[in-house]
This record gives C-alpha cells, structure tokens and sequence, in this order.
C-alpha cells in the first residue's frame, strides 16, 4: 500500500497562473479532503469528498477547484494562483470523515506564489 | 464557532523526562478529539484518537486523555526519546463532522 500520495513535492508559480496538485489513496476510502498549513495556524480545509462525483466546500475554499470522478484522485486546482495561497497543502483520506477511523495524510505539496 | 489552542507552542526538555502537551477547545459539542505527529518536511500521523465517550486512549508511552466538560485534552509523553522531537497538533471534530485543528506544539528533546 502506497496511502495517500502527493505530487509535486514542490512548486513555484507567478501570480496568475493556474495548475493542478495531484492526490491518490489505494485504500478504497471514500472520503477525501484538502487542508492548507500556514505557519503558526492550524490545518485549514479547503474542499472534502464523501465518495466519488460528491465534493463540498470546507473553511477556505475561494481559489480552488475540486472533482472527483474516481474513489482513488482527488485533485486540488488553483484557478488563478495569488501569493496569498503561498502554502503547504496536505490531502487525507479516510473511512467515515474521521468519526471512527483517523484521517491518512499525504506527505504535502510547498507551493510558492510569486 | 469552535477554536482549538495548544499551549505552548514549543517546549525544549532533556531526554528521559516524562511531558504534558495541552490542548483546550471552547465549544464541547464534539464527536472526538485526535492526535496528531509532524515531522519537518513530511505529512501527518496520527497518535490516538478518543472517541467523546471516552475519557482516555494509551499507546505505548502515550497517554492522551480528554475532560469535554472543561474543554482539555493532554497528551502525556513518558521517558521522552531524540525521536520523540516534532510538532505534535490536536484536532477536534465538530457537529459538522470536519477537524478543528490547534497550531501544534513543537517537541524539542534534548540528548
């Protein structure tokens, strides 16, 4: 089992641009969800999935674009990136939204906006 | 709107001492209250988790507890290890089934 992956590790964009963070899971859960980490918050979340074609927006979702076609990938778009979305993005996946069960987390994407 | 605080932010102590990390959250009404490791660079792992029925879980030299009536958890860390060094986060989920999540504690063991 790979879990939850993530890709790129890293990334750096001009104020503007658009592009796509990758996320996967093997573990066949049905809920997935973005958060953004900026120093000295807590987690954010950005948009969550509890299966596939059902996406919802979390606490901080202007900016960003989700789908979800398959139960494995859930990427994360960011329209029109700002420097205000210089961040660490984290996708999880888990059971039942973490009642039961904890969340996986991926190892992150570093994005920068310039 | 529920709030999640852990202090300190971070704490340095020599290696072999027992440690307390808090975390208090202001509204009560959550289903439970999780732990959380980071290390620099990588993602999340998760410790414990406590159901709000419950009043503690333990893993190995971990013990965390929760008191929802006061809106505390702590998570006690004994014979602390190098390797116990990251940022440790607590998160709560709320009536709207989604994680709260504090700022987090970094851990910094001394040899």
């Amino acid at each position: 089992n790979a879990g939850v992956t993530q890709t790129p590790k890293f990334q750096v964009l001009k104020t503007g641009q658009s592009m796509t963070l990758q996320c996967a899971q093997d573990m066949n859960h049905e809920y997935m969800s973005w958060y953004r980490q900026d120093p000295g918050m807590g987690l954010r979340l950005i948009h969550y999935s509890v299966g596939a074609g059902i996406t919802d927006q979390g606490e901080v979702p202007n900016g960003y674009n989700v789908s979800r076609s398959t139960t494995e990938d859930f990427p994360l778009r960011l329209l029109s990136a700002a420097p205000s979305q210089t961040s660490v993005y984290f996708c999880a996946s888990s059971w039942d939204r973490g009642l039961t069960d904890t969340q996986y987390f991926g190892p992150g994407t570093r994005l920068t906006v310039l | 709107k529920q709030e999640v605080t852990q202090i300190p932010a971070a704490l340095s102590v020599p290696e072999g001492e027992n440690l307390v990390l808090n975390c208090s959250f202001t509204d009560s009404a959550i289903y439970n209250l999780q732990w959380f490791r980071q290390d620099p660079g990588k993602g999340l792992t998760s410790l414990l988790l406590i159901q709000s029925s419950q009043r503690e879980q333990t893993s190995g030299r971990l013990n965390a507890s929760l008191d929802k009536s006061s809106g505390r958890s702590t998570l006690y860390i004994a014979a602390s290890q190098p390797g116990d060094s990251a940022t440790y986060l607590c998160a709560v989920s709320d009536s709207n089934y989604q994680l709260i999540w504090g700022a987090g504690t970094k851990l910094i063991i001394k040899p």
